[in-house]
């Protein structure tokens, strides 16, 4: 059974850095074609995809948001971790953390399996 | 970037009718890289489709998607009372967005 989990800040004032991670089960980053990534959703908006890195440490970003966005493998195996800066009350929203699994290269998947998610709020 | 542009906003309709939600992209969509999610209230989206017409494991076969190029259609051929949701379509392939969404609500 494949699970993912969000955790981090529920709540961080604007210009502080954010950082989620995301603990995962049932498959390995070390497998090929496996990805995590990080998607949000505003309060009663669509989702934006946010980053993802796969197995072989290809990282991919939302070029709008390039600049604020780090994504990493955690220092467990089972873990992967996103930081975004300069937090503004406008990043309010559910950040979930996804699965995603290409089996062809360099090019990105749709979202196979996804998080609970986490609601992050931003303010002063 | 490859905007999505789903159409209606809000559809109303009773269990049993037929639903048919469209999403147009700004650019042509290649290798038919285009999925549909369901999502509920307090839950994750859900994938239903991708590569525009193939289900996911588990989706009933009254979902359906047909379209290409930047015309896509999610089709719902008998509403259950489960199926009222707000839907979303996503491209991926060299980069992942999503559209707009539609709510389809009890009539």
């Amino acid at each position: 059974q494949i699970t993912l989990k969000e955790s981090g800040p529920t709540l961080v004032k604007p210009t502080q850095t954010l950082t989620l991670t995301c603990t995962f089960s049932g498959f390995s980053l070390n497998t090929p074609g496996e990805g995590v990534g990080w998607i949000r959703q505003p309060p009663g908006k669509a989702p934006e995809w946010l980053a993802l890195i796969y197995w072989v440490d290809d990282e991919r970003y939302r070029p709008s948001l390039r600049s604020r966005l780090t994504i990493t493998k955690g220092a467990s195996e089972d873990q992967v971790v996103l930081s975004m800066t300069n937090m503004d009350p406008v990043d309010t929203a559910t950040y979930y953390c996804a699965r995603f699994f290409s089996s062809i290269p360099n090019t990105i998947s749709t979202v196979a399996n996804w998080g609970q998610g986490t609601l992050v709020t931003v303010s002063s | 970037e490859t905007v999505l542009t789903q159409s209606p906003g809000t559809l109303f309709l009773s269990p049993g009718e037929r639903a048919t939600l469209s999403c147009r992209a700004s650019q042509s969509i290649s290798n038919n890289y285009l999925a549909w999610y369901q999502q509920k209230p307090g839950q994750p989206p859900r994938r239903l489709m991708y590569d525009v017409s193939i289900r996911s494991a588990g989706v009933p076969a009254r979902f359906s998607g047909s379209g290409s190029g930047t015309d896509f259609t999610l089709t719902i051929s008998s509403l259950e009372p489960e199926d009222f949701a707000v839907y979303y379509c996503q491209q991926y392939g060299r980069s992942l967005t999503f559209g707009g969404g539609t709510k389809v609500e009890i009539k």
